[in-house]
Formats: C-alpha cells, sequence, structure tokens
C-alpha cells in the first residue's frame, strides 16, 4: 500500500512562479525524500531530509518536514519550463534496508 | 560514471508468456532494489538485495514474480505466465554501502502484456 500521499495531483504555474508540493504519510520514517520523473522513466534523487531535521536547501529547492504531522513539502522557486515533470516523495522507514515507499506523484506543468 | 542500466527499454508480450528483465547496477553498489509503476501510479517495492543476504522478496505480488542477483552485480526480474495487470514500468535502483539512503534508478523497463 502507498505511505505517501500527494496533494496536489496535478499542479499548472507560469515560469517564474514558486511551485509548492505538500505529502503525508502514515508511519515513523528514518528519512523521506524527494524525487523527480520525467516523461515516466527513471528517477532523479533531488534532496533527502531525514527525521530530526526540519528544513533543508538545494539550490532553488526547499523541503519542510514535520514529523509530528507526517508531513513534508517540497518548493520550488523561480520555476522554469524544465521543471515540468512528476514530483514524488518517498519515505524510508529503516526497514529492510532502505527500501523506499512511494507516494503518487504530483504532476507539475510550468508554463513558459 | 556509468548510471544503472536496464534492457530491455521496451518489452511487448503474449499473455502467458515468460519475460527476464535485466538490471545493471553502478559498479560497487552493494544494495539492488527492484519497483513497478503502473500507468500513473507512485512505485511499488517489489525485491531488495544486499549483498550476500537473502533478499528481501515481501514486495513480490504472486509466485509468477522471482528475481536473483548473480555475483553481487546484475540482477534479472523474471515473470512467469505473464497476466495484462502486469504492463508496468518495471524500475531498478541501486545504492552504494557507505551511502544507502539514496537510490539511483536505472531507466526502466516499459513491458506491455497483450
Amino acid at each position: 500500500s502507498q505511505q505517501g500521499e500527494e496533494d496536489p495531483q496535478a499542479l499548472s504555474i507560469q515560469e517564474g512562479e514558486n511551485a509548492t508540493m505538500n505529502c503525508s504519510y502514515k508511519t515513523s520514517i528514518n528519512n523521506l525524500q524527494w524525487y523527480r520523473q520525467n516523461s515516466g522513466r527513471g528517477l532523479v534523487h533531488l534532496i533527502l531530509i531525514r527525521s530530526n531535521e526540519r528544513e533543508k536547501h538545494s539550490g532553488r529547492l526547499r523541503v519542510t518536514l514535520d514529523t509530528s504531522k507526517k508531513s513534508s513539502s517540497l518548493l520550488i522557486t523561480a520555476s522554469r519550463a524544465a521543471d515540468t515533470a512528476s514530483y514524488f516523495c518517498a519515505t524510508d522507514a529503516g526497514t529492510s534496508g532502505s527500501r523506499l515507499t512511494f507516494g503518487e506523484g504530483t504532476q507539475l506543468t510550468v508554463n513558459p | 560514471g556509468a548510471g544503472v542500466s536496464q534492457s530491455p527499454s521496451n518489452k511487448v508480450t503474449e499473455k502467458g508468456k515468460d519475460v527476464e528483465l535485466r538490471c545493471d547496477p553502478i559498479s560497487g553498489h552493494t544494495a539492488l532494489y527492484w519497483y513497478r509503476q503502473s500507468l500513473g501510479q507512485g512505485l511499488e517495492f517489489l525485491i531488495y538485495f544486499q549483498g550476500n543476504s537473502a533478499p528481501d522478496k515481501s514486495g513480490l505480488p504472486s509466485d509468477r514474480f522471482s528475481a536473483e542477483r548473480t555475483g553481487g552485480s546484475v540482477s534479472t526480474l523474471t515473470i512467469q505466465r505473464t497476466q495484462q495487470e502486469d504492463s508496468a514500468v518495471y524500475l531498478c535502483a541501486s545504492s552504494p554501502r557507505l551511502a544507502r539512503e539514496t537510490q539511483y534508478f536505472g531507466p526502466g523497463t516499459r513491458l506491455l502484456v497483450l
């Protein structure tokens, strides 16, 4: 079963605007990760935030984690058309190696 | 260096036939994962290999699915007597021993069962 649920399912914005995607999960986690997928193929790792961290930045990406609410958000600032992709959150509960449990993703469209 | 590679990129098969999907992980990566992604869905964990330990097969959906990893490197996922609901993209990922948390994904194999 899916642990993470992303919100919204789809998001359409104009270039230059910020995009915010949210993720909720059900069980305790070691860390939460965000991945990007273009055209339904391979995933690219974006950022990892550990359970004892509250916020992390990487370039134009900002991730927050609220373990009390079991939720995370991914903010992409100053979006570009090239950011158009599906974005998935994935949780690592620390069991069985680092198997990830993925949400169903948010489809982001950035219009030029 | 080279990333995770998978073959074939696309596979069309008839219901009832067996298929083999191959994954070449990044050299030196000790952990290897298989996931399945159905149309418009998130990824579903299938199986995990770590070094010489027994694999975690808890995600395999039925006994028609099996996987092996030879010599701690290349892995093959086999689906016997394929069904239409097996149609999906099958993704492989690997991670290094000292940084196990980040997984590096291959481009996937798109399987269509007619």
